[in-house]
Parts: C-alpha cells; structure tokens; sequence
C-alpha cells in the first residue's frame, strides 16, 4: 500500500527556535498533501492545504507567517514551525492525496513537538 | 461550514458486548471516513463509504452511511480489549478532499 513517511517522529526544542517537519510520499505523487495538528485528547483540526508548486492555503486563524509551508516536489511537503513557543507543542500530522488510487489520502506517522 | 459530531465521547464497554458509536455531519458530502487512533500514534484507516446504505464490515467493526440522515454509524460486536483506541469519522468538505473530523470517541474495554 501507498506509503507517507513524516520526520523526525518527535522533536523537543527551544522557545523561540524553529523547527521543521517533512512528510513524503515514498511510493506515489502527490501534489496535494494536507497538515493537521492535535492538542491532546481532541480532534485533529486541518492547518492548511499544501500545493506542489504554488502557495499553500491556509485555515481560518492559522498564521501563515508562524506555519511556513513548502511543496517543492512531487514527493515533499515541508511545514516549518517559526519563533516556537510552548502552545506550539501540538502533535502535527500530514496527510497526502493519492490521485491515482481513487482519491484516497494516506497519513504520515505524526510529529511530536514540545517546545520548552 | 461543515461540522461533524460523534457521540459518545468516551466510552467504557466491557468485553463481549456490542455497542454503537455515532456520527452525524451538517452538510452533504460524498464520502465519509472512520479511522482508529492509538496513543501517540498516527491515523489507521478503518473504512471509507461513498454511497447512501453502504455497510462495510472488517472484524468485530461494522460501518454504514445514510446520507439522507447525514448519519455514519461504527457498530462494534463482542468487543474485545484490542479495540481499545479513539475511533475518529471525518468527510470530505467540497471537492478539495479536505477531511473534517469528528470529535472522536475514545473506546476502553474492559476485561
């Protein structure tokens, strides 16, 4: 099956470090791949859609400028955390859309950051 | 905009009984997800149902959809403790896949 890798799987850093996660489609292209955050013991809520090769669009109350997102290829969508800081600790999941299998979207592994 | 509920939020069941977990979303949407969860872990899909009156069954797990009551039901039969887990239902919002989530339902079973 159709396979996303997200690394690094958890990550602890610094207040006002930055940080980025990468998610990739191993076996498949995908140019459109979505990013999702879960604080614990909730639902996930959808930060944004990345689009390979144009700009990412984001949510409603989600600052582009603190959550950079980059789709630079077919196979990589990167989201950088910017000047984190402690309410940034969230668990950050990608999901990629697989076009040629019938839409279906296939979740990376997730991230756990904690900013200290 | 798109809102998706799941009751109950929490439920503790004992092994061997079956018991019905709920989804209900305001808009139309053609497709209709319901995903497994473990602790610290990433989304396992469970099912996907694309069509008013599909069931799909995998296990002890049975899922179905009524589009018309905009109502997905996961019916678990003698559960056991390895269905210990959040069971999330999302839907597709418009044409972009984008999955809207359900509030979840965290499942214990007990021995």
């Amino acid at each position: 099956g159709a396979v996303v890798s997200q690394h690094p799987s958890r990550v602890i850093c610094k207040s006002g470090t930055s940080v980025k996660i990468e998610c990739r489609s191993l076996d498949f292209q995908a140019t459109t791949m979505f990013w999702y955050r879960q604080f614990p013991k909730q639902s996930l809520m959808l930060m944004a859609t990345s689009n390979e090769g144009s700009k990412a669009t984001y949510e409603q109350g989600v600052e582009k400028d603190k959550f950079l997102i980059n789709h630079a290829s077919l196979t990589l969508s990167t989201l950088t955390v910017t000047s984190a800081h402690p309410e940034d600790s969230s668990f950050y999941i990608c999901s990629a859309l697989h076009a040629g299998n019938g839409d279906k979207l296939f979740f990376g592994s997730g991230t756990q950051l904690s900013v200290l | 905009e798109l809102k998706v509920e799941q009751n109950p939020l929490f439920l503790s069941m004992q092994e061997g009984k079956n018991y019905t977990i709920y989804c209900n979303y305001s808009t139309t949407s053609d497709r209709l997800y319901w995903y497994r969860q473990d602790p610290g872990k990433s989304l396992e899909s469970l099912f996907v149902l694309l069509s008013n009156g599909a069931v799909k069954q995998e296990g002890r797990l049975m899922a179905s959809l009524d589009t018309k009551a905009r109502l997905s039901t996961l019916h678990i039969t003698a559960a056991v403790h390895d269905l210990s887990a959040t069971y999330f239902c999302a839907v597709v919002d418009g044409t972009a896949s984008k999955l809207t989530f359900g509030t979840g339902t965290r499942l214990q079973v007990t021995l």
